[in-house]
């Protein structure tokens, strides 16, 4: 079965620090793998995905996310947070065209920026 | 413009009551799913389709129903049966290859 584990629930940074969430997965064959974003009350918007090739993945938002297969790591970055970053962030792995294309989400890591 | 509409945003149900969340999709993607999302926790599958006319229940389907007689259309029925039925409804769809895309959601408060 796969399971994804966002280790931190709530992370706080500073208006234009650097930002890391954490995302670890368990997933038997060749992952894929997503990063998304909620705001309070809305639906989730996609940020970046990996299906293969480059392990470090550019996303929307000057997000990006790199897959390390050997640390089953799929943790999210951005050099510089806004305080519009200020959200939800969900990591999950599912797949494509097999298992009906299901995806297990993390719990979630709530982002707060002071300013 | 394409994408998912839920309807209503907001729904308040007594308790005892059935209620009918509506999802429904331009994308001419084939498979939709229902999440609910409680505080603190993940998006939890209540029920997915691949095809018309075909559903499969997902991981926490007890007390809800969903019937997909059109491709754009995926309705979710919370039933009485459903002990804790307060939570946020997020509907989703994809189409093969691609990752799902969720429309804004409902947020249901039972009352």
């Amino acid at each position: 079965a796969q399971s994804v584990t966002q280790p931190d629930i709530h992370i706080t940074v500073s208006e234009g620090a650097s930002l890391e969430l954490r995302c670890n997965y368990s997933y038997g064959a060749t992952p894929y793998l997503f990063w998304y974003v909620q705001s309070p009350g809305q639906g989730l918007q996609l940020l970046l995905k990996y299906f293969s090739g480059d392990t470090l993945v550019q996303g929307i938002k000057g997000f990006e996310a790199e897959f390390k297969r050997s640390q089953s790591s799929f943790n999210l970055r951005k050099p510089s947070v806004h305080w519009s970053d200020a959200a939800e962030y969900f990591c999950a792995v599912g797949t494509l065209g097999t298992n009906a294309g299901k995806s297990t989400f993390g719990d979630g890591t709530t982002l707060t920026v002071k300013p | 413009d394409g994408g998912i509409t839920q309807s209503p945003k907001y729904l308040f149900r007594k308790e005892g009551q059935n209620v009918t969340l509506s999802c429904e999709q331009n994308l001419n993607h084939d498979a939709m799913y229902w999440y609910r999302q409680d505080p603190g926790q993940g998006l939890r599958l209540i029920y997915y389709s691949q095809i018309v006319n075909d559903f499969q229940k997902g991981d926490i389907a007890e007390g809800y129903s969903v019937s997909r007689e059109k491709k754009e259309s995926f309705p979710l029925t919370v039933t009485s049966a459903q002990k804790n039925p307060t939570a946020f409804y997020l509907c989703a769809s994809r189409w093969e290859g691609s990752e799902q895309f969720f429309g804004p959601g409902t947020r249901l408060t039972v009352l």
